[in-house]
């Protein structure tokens, strides 16, 4: 049971360029999302999934798409990266109305962009 | 919309001493879970703790418990007998399960443990 698994873990973009961040799950949860930690602040939640086939965004969605075509995979797509999306990427994932209510984190994915 | 607000961005505290860090929320919601992450310096996001806003009972894991105040919308961390291990950020999360589970994170507090 590996839980949360993210690639890459450290990537360089030119500007401009795009990249898919990859996550994936082996614990068969519903919920998954995407956040991001910009330098001494808090997670940011960027869009999330309550199942296969269904994604909406969160606070911070410009710049990324998102897609859920099974419950193991919720790959966050960067286009035309630009500085200000340099930052650590994490995925977490949840069982929703379970007791414990709790998000399980990747170990993240740091992205510079220059 | 929920915030979270954790107004001591850095504390220190000697090893085998007790630290308390703060945290408050505000939210209209009156069913909800409270959250203390530990990320030490590889990011890994690590669960500390979690209370249910519907038990009074304040949660204990060991050498870490919470003080919940519901009425006054405040969730503080303490740490008995400190150990370098636990120097680290402390994140504070809400989450209302009615909005897709989504965790509302603060700012943090940069924990230091010293000899």
């Amino acid at each position: 049971n590996a839980g949360v698994t993210q690639t890459p873990k450290f990537r360089i973009l030119k500007i401009g360029q795009s990249m898919t961040l990859q996550c994936t799950q082996d614990m068969n949860h519903n919920y998954m999302y995407w956040y991001r930690q910009d330098p001494g602040m808090g997670l940011k939640l960027i869009y999330y999934s309550v199942g296969a086939g269904i994604t909406d965004k969160g606070e911070v969605p410009n710049g990324y798409n998102v897609s859920r075509s099974t419950t193991e995979d919720f790959p966050l797509r960067l286009e035309l990266a630009a500085p200000s999306q340099t930052s650590v990427y994490f995925c977490a994932s949840s069982a929703p109305g379970s007791i414990q209510e709790t998000q399980y984190f990747g170990p993240g994915t740091r992205l510079l962009v220059l | 919309a929920q915030t979270v607000t954790q107004s001591q961005p850095e504390m220190s505290v000697q090893e085998a001493e007790t630290v308390t860090l703060s945290c408050t929320y505000d939210t209209s919601e009156s069913n909800y879970y409270l959250f203390w992450y530990k990320q030490p310096p590889s990011r890994q996001m690590i669960l500390v703790i979690r209370q249910e806003a519907y038990k009074q009972q304040n949660a204990t894991e060991n050498r870490f418990s919470v003080n919940f105040q519901k009425a006054a919308k405040s969730f503080s961390l303490k740490i008995s007998d400190s150990q370098l291990g636990d120097t680290a950020m402390y994140f504070c999360a809400f989450l209302y399960t009615g909005t897709a589970s989504k965790l509302t994170f603060g700012t943090g507090t940069r924990l230091q443990v010293t000899l």
